[in-house]
């Protein structure tokens, strides 16, 4: 089954302690991308990649960091937490070129306390 | 820069009924736009896309949007709600042209869906 695989789907956590939401997709896409969404801010995007070892930044990329090594695999790194980061963040992955629709993964709600 | 606009927070319908979420957007160039929805504690599912061609769009579960360029909006719609469309709706805009924008993808904020039967 097609699917963009994340976790933890649910953390809390305290401020400045290094935290890593992993991604994982199945379909072999190349464009992957992280986003946070907030209640009355809709989806922002926080870093995306277009392929392996090429990140940039999206929307809304202070506090953390990505990493492409594989193409599978894009974990979000949050090296020192704060509690403005606490949200509900979303990994999508598609195909290369234009046309192609975002697959989201299920969501990791993350509380820093 | 591009932005896209759902003005109604939550839209409210009976089972039965028609519905219509609007959406409208800006951008530099020509445009992609999606529908995507969201169900509690799910992550976002792609509904419909326009890309070119035919301004009326057919996709999942009986919705269907219509792209106006004129008026730049991409209202999705239904003939006929169903309880189990409440959701939460996204539209989201892509510019295709050659600007710093091109290839991003940016989403409205959502428009909550309520079918009461």
């Amino acid at each position: 089954e097609a699917q963009v695989t994340q976790n933890p789907r649910y953390l809390i956590t305290v401020t400045g302690k290094k935290l890593t939401v992993t991604c994982s997709q199945n379909m072999n896409h190349e464009y992957m991308s992280w986003y946070r969404q907030d209640p009355g801010l809709g989806l922002r995007q926080i870093y995306y990649s277009m392929n392996v070892e090429v990140t940039d930044k999206g929307d809304v990329p202070e506090g953390y960091k990505v990493s492409r090594k594989e193409k599978r695999n894009f974990p979000l790194i949050l090296e020192s937490p704060s509690p403005n980061q606490t949200s509900l963040y979303f990994c999508a992955s598609k195909t290369q070129g234009l046309a192609g629709e975002l697959f989201f993964g299920e969501g990791s709600r993350l509380t820093v306390l | 820069a591009q932005s896209v606009a759902q003005p109604e927070d939550q839209v409210n319908v009976a089972e039965g009924n028609p519905l219509t979420v609007k959406c409208t957007y800006s951008v530099s160039g020509n445009p992609y736009l999606f529908w995507y929805v969201q169900y509690p504690n799910r992550g976002l599912q792609f509904l419909l896309k326009y890309i070119t061609g035919d301004n009326l769009v057919k996709g999942s579960y009986g919705f269907e949007a219509e792209f106006n360029k004129s008026q730049t909006s991409f209202h999705l719609k239904k003939p006929s709600a169903l309880v189990s469309d409440s959701a939460l709706y996204f539209c989201a805009v892509r510019d295709i042209g050659f600007g710093t924008n091109a290839g991003k993808s940016t989403f409205g904020d959502g428009t909550t869906l309520t079918v009461k039967p």
